[in-house]
């Protein structure tokens, strides 16, 4: 069974960083076929992708969030972890990671299955 | 960047009623289109890919169609499970980017 869970703050300051960490089980992060993205949602509003990273390591960003954001992986840990800087209110969201597929050429597409999100407020 | 509009925002039907939700893409995104379901307080699940492709262990009720720019799901007789917000998604091209979904709710 393929399950992915994220964890991490549940309150971080303005301007604070942070770092969330999702951990995955049921498959491998060196399988060529998949990837795992970062996917938030803001309180009752619609999803936006954030980034994904592939097993040979190749790493895609959010455009207007790119400055903003790392993406790194510890296949031996099955840990996919993400940072983002300078973090503020309108950063408040459930954070998601998800597998990604990924096909023969490595293109990415659909995200499926999810984990259960985490809920990250930003305030003072 | 791909904009994806959804329609209706909200669609009031009753149990047994037929659902069709409309997706469309603001440039062609070939059949590279998938559909999630949304529950309050969970995340979401993949109903469909490939614009037409049923996800593993998802209903035959649910179907989807169109290609380019104009996409459809469909729930044929609605259940009470199927109440629940409706996301579409395109990943022809990257970023990839979601519509701001259909809420789909008892009449």
């Amino acid at each position: 069974q393929v399950t992915l869970k994220e964890s991490g703050p549940v309150l971080v300051k303005p301007t604070e960083t942070l770092t969330l960490t999702c951990t995955v089980s049921g498959f491998s992060l060196s399988n060529a076929r998949m990837g795992v993205s970062w996917i938030r949602q803001p309180p009752g509003k619609a999803l936006e992708w954030l980034a994904h990273i592939f097993s040979n390591d190749e790493k895609s960003y959010s455009t207007s969030l790119k400055s903003r954001l790392t993406i790194s992986k510890d296949t031996s840990k099955s840990q996919v972890v993400l940072t983002m800087t300078n973090m503020d209110p309108v950063d408040t969201a459930t954070y998601y990671c998800a597998r990604i597929h990924v096909t023969i050429f490595g293109v990415p597409n659909w995200f499926d299955p999810w984990g259960q999100g985490t809920l990250v407020t930003v305030s003072s | 960047e791909i904009v994806m509009t959804q329609s209706p925002a909200t669609l009031s039907v009753s149990p047994g009623e037929r659902a069709t939700l409309s997706c469309r893409a603001s440039q062609s995104v070939s059949s590279n289109l998938a559909w999630y379901q949304q529950k309050p307080g969970q995340a979401p699940r993949l109903l469909i890919y490939g614009a037409s492709t049923r996800a593993t262990g998802i209903p035959a009720r649910f179907s989807g169609s169109g290609s380019g720019t104009e996409f459809t799901l469909t729930i044929s007789s609605l259940q009470s499970e199927d109440f629940a917000v409706y996301y579409c998604q395109q990943y022809n091209n990257w970023p990839s980017t979601f519509g701001q979904g259909t809420k789909v709710e008892i009449k």
